[in-house]
């Protein structure tokens, strides 16, 4: 049973705000939600993580709705080297289990 | 400049023989993991080691062996028993483990193709 759903893909224009959500009806009070940017042939690479609420940082948004039941990783004004492959964890401890996340391309 | 190396980047082999991908960190991180990723697809855990001298198997570790004998390295053996070795490997480390999600590094990756 899969932890996380996610859309497969989505396509959006340089400068617009990408939104992805991922639903986790499952998870668990210890579990925190963790979002990886993938581009190809290249390791994941951490993007955000967060428990409740909303947390940002340099180059995200994550909100999370106070059931905990799905999160939403948030893109401002994309660029064209945002196109990569994001996957949405929810994980308590060191192992993570990734799905087969949602290709994001990014259209001049 | 700390971080995570595996090499070589690309990996021939023939079926039949057992092949070594190196993974080196120089984070201090207590924790390292190897993973599997097929094309259009997720990674897939194969083993991982919280500490120096202890491991254990992943997802899928059927076909594969590790070590870890010094903290910064986690060599993983793909042995001729694993079924459909090509694909692209990758390395990570972390702070320990414990009640929290840690943020895991990831190396750049091995591409093994076996024909």
């Amino acid at each position: 049973l899969a932890k996380t759903t996610q859309p497969i893909s989505m396509d959006s224009y340089e400068g617009q705000e990408v939104n992805i959500t991922c639903s986790h009806n499952n998870i668990a009070t210890n579990d925190y939600i963790t979002w990886y940017q993938q581009f190809p042939s290249q390791g994941p690479r951490f993007i955000i993580q967060g428990y409740k609420t909303k947390v940002t940082n340099e180059v995200a948004s994550l909100f999370i709705p106070a059931d905990r039941k799905s999160s939403t990783l948030s893109l401002p004004r994309v660029s064209l080297s945002d196109t990569a492959v994001y996957y949405c964890l929810v994980d308590r401890d060191y192992k993570l289990s990734f799905g087969a996340g949602t290709t994001v391309t990014v259209r001049a | 400049d700390g971080g995570i190396t595996q090499s070589p980047k690309y990996l021939f082999r023939k079926e039949g023989q057992n092949v070594t991908l190196s993974c080196e960190q120089n984070l201090n991180h207590d924790a390292m993991y190897w993973y599997r990723q097929d094309p259009g697809q997720g990674l897939r855990l194969i083993y991982y080691s919280q500490i120096v001298n202890d491991f254990q198997k992943g997802d899928i570790a059927e076909g594969y062996s590790v070590s870890r004998e010094k903290k910064e390295s986690f060599p993983l053996t793909v042995t001729s028993a694993q079924k459909n070795p090509t694909a692209f490997y990758l390395c990570a480390s972390s702070e320990p483990g414990g009640g929290n999600s840690y943020e895991q590094y990831f190396g750049p990756g091995t591409r093994l193709t076996v024909t």
